[in-house]
């Protein structure tokens, strides 16, 4: 049950905007749309920011917006704060009925 | 408010059994699918295992790592969800967050507990 891929880290400057990918397979990114994206602050548990590989829940801001193409998602954040320092992990679900996290992603704020 | 609350998490020797409780609040249990996520010390998420409401026959799902030793149930009458965990592994090593699925039964996580740790070591 192999993960799906993220890059180990990005980093941006306030202001500016910064995107993560998230590569899986035929049998999960490229096959649905559940892929979700969560934000995790050390020692918190995960916050989830977008599901369904596009949509905000109620209180996530705007900065925050997913998509998808082919087998890829991505997580774009405009506007670059501090507080979103953070790791960020991908989900999506699979054929045979499982969920698979991706590796994570470390953002650093400059 | 709608809350989850884990408890059961304790240090146990390779081999034993630990069933871990996912207390909820604030929200009608029994519409939800609810689903564990581990997290190894310094590591990232890891899907354990998924359990769906009674609408969708209550089915589950266990990650290939776990399957066969891990049972998740649920108890709508108390609004509770459990993982029996057995055959523990140093492996199984993790924090432990029980998760509520936002409504598709997909893997959209909405509401996380605070964890529980488990700690498997001789």
């Amino acid at each position: 049950q192999s993960a799906l891929t993220q890059p180990a880290s990005v980093s941006g400057s306030p202001g500016q905007s910064i995107t993560i990918s998230c590569t899986g397979t035929s049998s999960d990114v490229g096959v649905y749309n559940y892929v979700s994206w969560y934000q995790q602050h050390p020692g918190k548990a995960p916050k989830l920011m977008i599901y369904e590989v596009t949509n905000r829940p109620s209180g996530v801001s705007n900065r925050f917006s997913g998509s998808k193409s082919g087998d890829t998602a991505s997580l774009t954040i405009s506007g670059l704060q501090a507080e979103d320092e953070a790791d960020y992990y991908c989900s999506s679900y699979r054929s045979d009925s499982t969920v698979v996290f991706g590796g994570g992603t470390k953002l650093t704020v400059l | 408010e709608v809350q989850l609350v884990e408890s059961g998490g304790a240090l146990v020797q390779p081999g034993r059994s630990l069933r871990l409780s996912c207390t909820t609040s604030g929200f009608t249990f029994g519409d939800y699918a609810m689903s564990w996520v581990r997290q190894a010390p310094g590591k990232g998420l890891e899907w354990v295992s998924f359990v769906r409401g009674k609408a969708f026959g209550g089915t589950t799902q266990y990650a290939a790592s776990v399957k066969g030793r891990f049972i998740i149930s649920r108890d709508d009458s108390k609004s509770i969800a459990y993982l029996q965990m057995n055959s523990l592994q140093i492996e199984d090593t993790a924090m432990y967050y029980c998760t509520r699925d936002g409504g598709s039964n997909y893997g959209a996580f909405d509401i996380w507990g605070q964890g529980t740790k488990v700690t498997v070591s001789s």
